[in-house]
């Protein structure tokens, strides 16, 4: 049982290239996050997803793209990389059912650099 | 949208005191406020969460305190030790948003020896 696994868990991008993250969870969530993370502005969600072939913009969506065709996938595109994307990404996943438990199991986190 | 602010940014306690963090949101539909604990270079991790039908609620040494009229909510943590320094993020959000949470930008830990 890995839990959330990302990969590429580091990478270096020149500006105007693209590339994509990879999350997966073995723990049968319906639901999936990607959320950014920079110093003193806490965890951003980007885009979300409530279930398989469904997603939705977060907080600071411009500039990704995502796509959740396997329930237990979800993939976040830069299509042309800014050094403003530079951050650390984490993605998560929880049960849908909130009064079950609202809690998110994280994955390790990506260290994106965008030169 | 929610807004989720927490105070301070950082904290310095000596090791066996407590320490207070402090978080107010805007939606008074959140219903759901979880604190999560983020060691260096690691994964954010639950430690507590309280919903909006309770005032407080304690785990050995950390409690979390609620008081909806206000929208503020508040992390206890008794007896520190230095295994308690990380950063603490709190956060809000309501059943019918997809379990979105809105996290405040967190607070940095510091217990000294």
């Amino acid at each position: 049982n890995a839990g959330v696994t990302q990969t590429p868990k580091f990478r270096v991008l020149k500006t105007g290239q693209s590339m994509t993250l990879l999350c997966a969870q073995d723990m049968n969530h319906e639901y999936m996050y990607w959320y950014r993370q920079d110093p003193g502005m806490g965890l951003r969600l980007i885009h979300y997803s409530v279930g398989e072939g469904t997603t939705a913009k977060g907080e600071v969506p411009d500039g990704y793209n995502v796509s959740r065709l396997k329930k237990q996938n979800f993939l976040l595109g830069l299509e042309s990389a800014a050094p403003s994307q530079t951050s650390v990404y984490f993605c998560a996943s929880s049960y849908r059912r909130q009064l079950r438990t609202g809690e998110l199991f994280f994955g390790e986190g990506s260290r994106l650099t965008v030169l | 949208g929610e807004n989720v602010e927490q105070h301070p940014s950082t904290l310095s306690v000596q090791e066996g005191d407590s320490a207070v963090i402090k978080c107010t949101y805007s939606d008074s539909a959140s219903n759901y406020f979880p604190w999560y604990k983020q060691e260096l270079g690691k994964r954010p991790q639950l430690i507590i969460d309280i919903r909006s039908n309770v005032g407080e609620k304690k785990d050995q040494r950390i409690a979390v305190t609620l008081n909806k009229t206000a929208k503020h909510f508040s992390l206890h943590i008794t007896e520190t030790q230095p295994e308690d320094s990380a950063v603490y993020f709190c956060a809000a959000s309501k059943a019918a948003a997809g379990n979105k949470l809105t996290f405040g930008g967190g607070t940095r830990v510091l217990v000294k020896p």
